[in-house]
C-alpha cells in the first residue's frame, strides 16, 4: 500500500532563509509524487509533479524537489522564503489510476 | 481556462436539511472528485467519477449523494448530516489516467457547517 509521511507538522523559517519541507514515501509500485500548496480558507494548488524522468523537478514560486528513490524521499525546498510562502504544504503520493494519498501536512510560517 | 468552480461558498444547515454543493469545470477532465477537509488535516477522498460514472467509493454515509449529471458538472446531496460533518468540501478535477493519476486541479472549497 502507498503511504507518505511528512516530517514536522510546523516549520518556521526567517525570510530569505532556505525552506525544506521533508516528505518520506511508500509504494509498492515506482510512484508519481506531487506537492500541493494551502493557503487559508483557499483549495490546494499543485507546486510540482515528479512523474518519471528528471529527479529535480521545477515547480512554481521558486520550488524545486528531489525524487530520491534510495532515500524514498521527495523534499521541497526553496532557496530564499518569503512572507507568502506561508501556507500548509502538502506532499502525496499516487495510489491507482484516479487516486492520491496526501500526507499529514506542514504548516510553513515565515519570520520578519 | 484551469478554474475549478465550487457554490456555496459557505453553507449552513440543519441536521433536518436537504441540500446540495455545486462543482464545475471547463478543462475537459473527465475525472472528477469530492475531498472532506477538518481543519489541520489532509483532504480526504469521499468519491472519484470517472467518464461521469461513479468509479470510487470511500464508504461514505449514504446521508452523502453524489451526483455527475454531464462531464462539466458535480453536485454533492445532503441529507439528514451530523454536527461532525461540518467541514471543507473541496471538488477536484483531472485528466483520466489509464494506470497512473494526472494531477488534480481543485476548487477553492464549501466551509459546510451543520447546527
Amino acid at each position: 500500500a502507498q503511504s507518505v509521511t511528512q516530517l514536522g507538522s510546523h516549520v518556521s523559517v526567517s525570510e530569505g532563509a532556505l525552506v525544506l519541507l521533508r516528505c518520506n514515501y511508500s509504494s509498492s509500485v515506482p510512484p508519481y509524487l506531487f506537492w500541493y500548496v494551502q493557503y487559508p480558507n483557499q483549495g490546494l494548488q499543485l507546486l510540482l509533479k515528479y512523474t518519471t524522468g528528471a529527479t529535480l523537478v521545477k515547480g512554481i514560486n521558486g520550488f524545486e524537489a528531489e525524487f530520491k528513490k534510495s532515500e524514498t524521499s521527495f523534499h521541497l525546498t526553496k532557496p530564499s522564503a518569503h512572507m507568502s510562502d506561508a501556507a500548509e504544504y502538502f506532499c502525496a503520493v499516487s495510489a491507482g489510476a484516479s487516486k492520491i494519498i496526501f500526507g499529514s501536512g506542514t504548516r510553513l510560517s515565515i519570520r520578519p | 481556462d484551469t478554474e475549478v468552480t465550487q457554490t456555496p461558498k459557505h453553507l449552513v444547515m440543519g441536521m433536518t436539511n436537504k441540500k446540495s454543493l455545486k462543482c464545475e469545470q471547463h478543462m475537459g477532465h473527465r475525472a472528477m472528485y469530492w475531498y472532506k477537509q477538518k481543519a489541520k488535516k489532509p483532504p480526504e477522498l469521499m468519491f472519484v467519477y470517472s467518464y461521469e460514472k461513479l468509479s470510487i467509493n470511500e464508504s461514505v454515509p449514504s446521508r452523502f449523494s453524489p451526483e455527475c449529471p454531464n462531464s462539466s458538472l458535480l453536485n454533492l446531496h445532503l441529507h439528514a448530516l451530523q454536527p461532525e460533518d461540518s467541514a471543507l468540501y473541496l471538488c477536484a478535477s483531472s485528466h483520466q489516467g489509464l494506470a497512473v493519476p494526472y494531477e488534480q486541479y481543485f476548487g477553492p472549497g464549501t466551509r459546510l457547517t451543520v447546527t
